[in-house]
């Protein structure tokens, strides 16, 4: 398997813009989590899906943030407009476990500069 | 307020040295503990998970213990090597719920 797959690898985009990240998760596991990291912060936890379903979503930051999963195979986390402050790497993981403790699989991530 | 903290924040030993990475929690009730590597410019990698009834796990040279009452992880990496620098992120698992607590990692650099 190829692993969690994050496009695209790198985002230059200008405050006020959309912004979209795109995730595919690896084929099988039920759960897709959706993190940012920052060098102030850490990684936080977004929102993660289960079985396409968001489950928990109490870690996006604001309404300018969404994200979806359509399928089992695509989720997308968007954000519009975008700001200066949302400059971050952000990843995608995913898991086949059962729990959200299961071993998560994170993607390369997708390093956002909004300028 | 439910919390991670790992110390140091970043570390720098000669190649084949010992180290060790501490993290102290607030998390209660509590789960599990899961300690990541994450390499310059890549997502985490898990190294292991310990659960409240666990005390000591082992992957390869890494060491992972863990002190429930306390509520103090470690992570002891033996005869560090090149590719050992990395950070290292402590993750906590709330008993209830569905929130995983995150520290802010260590920054681990080996020299040769």
């Amino acid at each position: 398997d190829a692993g969690v797959i994050q496009s695209p690898r790198h985002e230059v985009t200008e405050m006020g813009q959309e912004v979209t990240l795109r995730c595919k998760p690896i084929s099988g596991h039920d759960y897709l989590f959706w993190y940012r990291q920052t060098m102030m912060r850490g990684l936080e936890l977004l929102i993660y899906f289960n079985n396409n379903v968001p489950i928990d979503d109490s870690g996006m930051p604001e309404d300018r943030f969404s994200a979806k999963m359509p399928n089992a195979s695509f989720s997308t986390l968007k954000i519009q407009p975008s700001e200066p402050r949302d400059s971050a790497v952000y990843f995608c993981a995913s898991s086949e476990g059962r729990d959200i403790s299961d071993t998560q699989y994170f993607g390369p991530g997708t390093r956002l500069t909004v300028l | 307020k439910n919390q991670v903290e790992q110390s140091p924040q970043s570390l720098i030993i000669l190649e084949g040295k010992n180290c060790t990475l501490q993290c102290n929690y607030t998390v209660s009730p509590f789960s599990n503990l899961r300690w990541y590597k994450q390499d310059t410019g890549r997502g985490p990698v898990s190294l292991t998970i310990m659960t409240f009834s666990e005390n000591t796990k082992s992957n390869g040279r890494y060491t992972a213990t863990l002190d429930a009452d306390t509520k103090q992880s470690s992570l002891h990496i033996t005869a560090s090597q090149l590719s050992d620098s990395a950070s290292y992120i402590c993750v906590v698992r709330k008993l209830q719920g569905t929130a995983l607590i995150f520290g802010k990692g260590t920054t681990l650099s080996v020299s040769s």
